[in-house]
């Protein structure tokens, strides 16, 4: 077990709402990225921070938002949910903003419906 | 754009066997590889990992190759163990640094 930990666990919103996924980061690490993963997939790069500012984006649309916290846990948010935005959201923490031995947490399974 | 993908989307072996899974990249700067297992329902979880100035390094029951002149790596895992039933997923951190680009994995399937 990573000592990254990611909630809800599960969760099930309407198409147009708007969610929250939270993470918190193994102790020590300072860096926190998200990724979706869809069914059959490999994850995909959100965006990652470093120190409370964003530190890089992948080719998410801007409803796609995050924030990261003085103890370095990590919000993402997503705003007017579509049926595709239905994921894995993996968290995953890291020391420092390198490429460095990443830990995931167990993700927040999305269901929109 | 950078790219990481596997060879064979899923690999079925007998328990006790040697599982080979491949993985081929594009980006001839990449000078870092890692290694993830995924079991149903969890996260990835970090295997191993191998610099560009390596060609091969080894762990418990694994051991990552690393062919630079092809762009190609390869995970091999001895004696196959039901519990090694997992996707596997090879990745490689983008040009930037700040993300790890995954190929779509390979289902390991292992029969007793």
């Amino acid at each position: 077990e990573t000592g990254v930990t990611q909630s809800p666990t599960h969760l099930i919103k309407t198409r147009g709402q708007q969610v929250t996924l939270r993470c918190s980061s193994q102790s020590g690490h300072n860096t926190v990225s998200w990724y979706q993963q869809a069914l059959g997939q490999g994850p995909q790069f959100i965006f990652q921070y470093y120190r409370e500012e964003e530190n890089g984006r992948g080719n998410f649309p801007p409803r796609f938002s995050g924030l990261q916290f003085p103890n370095y846990s990590s919000e993402l948010n997503v705003n007017a949910l579509e049926l595709d935005d239905s994921a894995l959201y993996l968290c995953a923490s890291s020391l420092e903003s390198t490429e460095t031995e990443a830990f995931f947490g167990q993700g927040t399974r999305l269901t929109v419906v | 754009g950078e790219s990481v993908g596997l060879h064979l989307p899923t690999l079925s072996v007998q328990e006790g066997d040697n599982s080979i899974i491949n993985c081929a990249y594009s980006n001839s700067a990449s000078d870092y590889f890692i290694w993830y297992k995924q079991e149903s329902g969890k996260g990835p979880q970090f295997i191993i990992d191998i610099r560009s100035n390596m060609d091969k390094r080894q762990g418990q029951r694994v051991t990552v190759l690393l062919n630079k002149t092809v762009k190609h790596l390869s995970l091999q895992i001895a004696a196959t163990q039901p519990g090694d039933s997992a996707v596997y997923f090879c990745a490689a951190p983008n040009q930037a640094g700040t993300a790890l680009i995954f190929g779509k994995g390979t289902t390991l399937s292992v029969s007793s």
